[in-house]
């Protein structure tokens, strides 16, 4: 069973771009979540998407965008990049909301950086 | 989602058992104590979760205290590879995309 992927693994782009990440989730999870880790704050929650909507959202500025496909597949959107934006993207994949796994399922992360 | 409280750091000799503590002392009753590991330039990988019964899966046990107020993560054989930072998470075991991670334990295991 294939895990998560997450595409392009690296890029680089510059203040003022934006850029849009993809991630493909286990085959049958229904669940997609991002996240971003940097050194100094961490691992933080961007959004989660269920069956093509947004379900949780965390707290990041509305230049930071998601949506979820038909197929459960994701992209995220980042508008306007600033020189913090530079981080490890991850996307994480779990069954469905309501159900008695709770566990997520990271992929390899994007790793973006801005210059 | 209750907040946890791990140590920064440990060190573990290769081949001991690594005992990792969390403390939640607010987790709620159906809130379930989840672990995740992070091996440099990784994304998380699950390890294994508990709600009040002590729980074990191929990787590891999970040791929770009557009152549910901290737990224990035992690694019972640590080998070099197990070298991560380790992250404990506690949660309803629905809505699981929107988790809380602090900032975890940094196990090293030393040969």
């Amino acid at each position: 069973k294939a895990g998560v992927t997450q595409t392009p693994r690296y890029l680089i782009k510059t203040r003022g771009q934006q850029v849009t990440l993809s991630c493909s989730p286990i085959s049958g999870h229904r669940s997609v979540s991002w996240y971003q880790q940097t050194p100094g704050q961490g691992l933080q929650f961007l959004f989660e998407y269920f069956s093509e909507t947004q379900r949780n959202k965390g707290n990041f500025p509305g230049r930071f965008s998601g949506r979820q496909f038909s197929n459960s597949r994701s992209e995220m959107n980042v508008s306007t990049l600033e020189l913090g934006d530079s981080a490890l993207y991850l996307c994480a994949s779990s069954l469905a909301l309501g159900t008695n796994t709770g566990e997520l399922f990271f992929g390899e992360g994007s790793r973006l950086t801005v210059l | 989602d209750a907040k946890t409280t791990q140590p920064t750091s440990m060190d573990c000799a290769e081949g001991r058992a690594a005992n990792l503590p969390c403390n939640h002392s607010t987790i709620s009753g159906n809130e379930y104590v989840y672990w995740y590991r992070q091996i440099h330039s990784q994304g998380p990988q699950y390890i294994i979760h508990g709600l009040k019964n002590n729980e074990t899966n191929e990787m590891a046990s999970l040791i929770i205290t009557e009152d549910r107020k901290s737990s224990t993560l035992i690694l019972p054989h640590a080998t070099l590879r197990d070298t991560a930072v380790y992250y404990c998470i506690v949660r309803p075991n629905t809505n699981a995309g929107k988790s809380t991670f602090g900032d975890g334990t940094t196990l090293t295991v030393k040969p």
